[in-house]
């Protein structure tokens, strides 16, 4: 098994370009989940998804749209790129268990810089 | 606003000394899990403790849960220098989100 993948690992945008992150994983979980990684702020919570043709914000969601219409894909956009979005995106998903989300696995991220 | 915010923010030890880390959040959970990230790479799980639950173990992991409190710690014993890391407490809010602290910065020096 692949895990969780993410394509692509790098990424350069200029202001106002737009671009797809793709997140893929091969373990048949419910949950998916993207999030993005600031020095001294963590994990934020942009969007997710419980379950295929599903999706919800999450705390930092303004700029980016998903969609999950595969089970094991979830994609995520930005449509206007700004420097402010220059951040680490990591891809997460997990399985439903007791009705509750379990242990999450993570992909290995991708550095993206809009200059 | 995020849910769990661990302190120290960082913390340095020698080998072989036992860390301790703490994690506080602010609403009800399910359960709450313990994160570590290596510089440049994705996030490792290695324990989840639910909410009626107190204490578990993993190996050289031990983790505490006071939902009184709204507060765990997680405690590493006989630290090695490949404990060095971020360590992330994540509790899962309402409708199905996980929400991850600032993290504390671990290093282990020899």
């Amino acid at each position: 098994n692949a895990g969780v993948t993410q394509t692509p690992k790098f990424r350069v945008l200029k202001t106002g370009q737009s671009m797809t992150l793709l997140c893929a994983q091969d373990m048949n979980h419910e949950y998916m989940y993207w999030y993005r990684q600031d020095p001294g702020m963590g994990l934020r919570l942009i969007h997710y998804s419980v379950g295929e043709g599903t999706t919800a914000k999450g705390e930092v969601p303004d700029g980016y749209n998903v969609s999950r219409l595969k089970k094991q894909n979830f994609l995520l956009g930005l449509e206007s790129a700004a420097p402010s979005q220059t951040s680490v995106y990591f891809c997460a998903s997990s399985q439903r268990g007791g009705g509750e989300p379990g242990t999450q696995y993570f992909g290995p991220g991708t550095r993206l810089t809009v200059t | 606003s995020q849910q769990g915010e661990e302190d120290p923010q960082a913390l340095s030890i020698q080998e072989g000394e036992n860390a301790t880390m703490n994690c506080s959040y602010k609403t009800s959970i399910n359960n709450l899990q313990w994160y570590r990230q290596n510089s440049g790479r994705g996030l490792v799980h290695l324990i989840l403790i639910r909410s009626n639950e107190r204490e578990k173990h993993s190996g050289r992991l031990r983790v505490t849960l006071d939902t009184s409190k709204k507060s765990s710690s997680l405690l590493i014993t006989a630290s090695r220098a490949a404990d060095t890391a971020s360590y992330f407490c994540a509790t899962d809010g309402r409708d199905d989100k996980i929400i991850f602290g600032k993290g504390t910065r671990l290093h282990i020096l020899p």
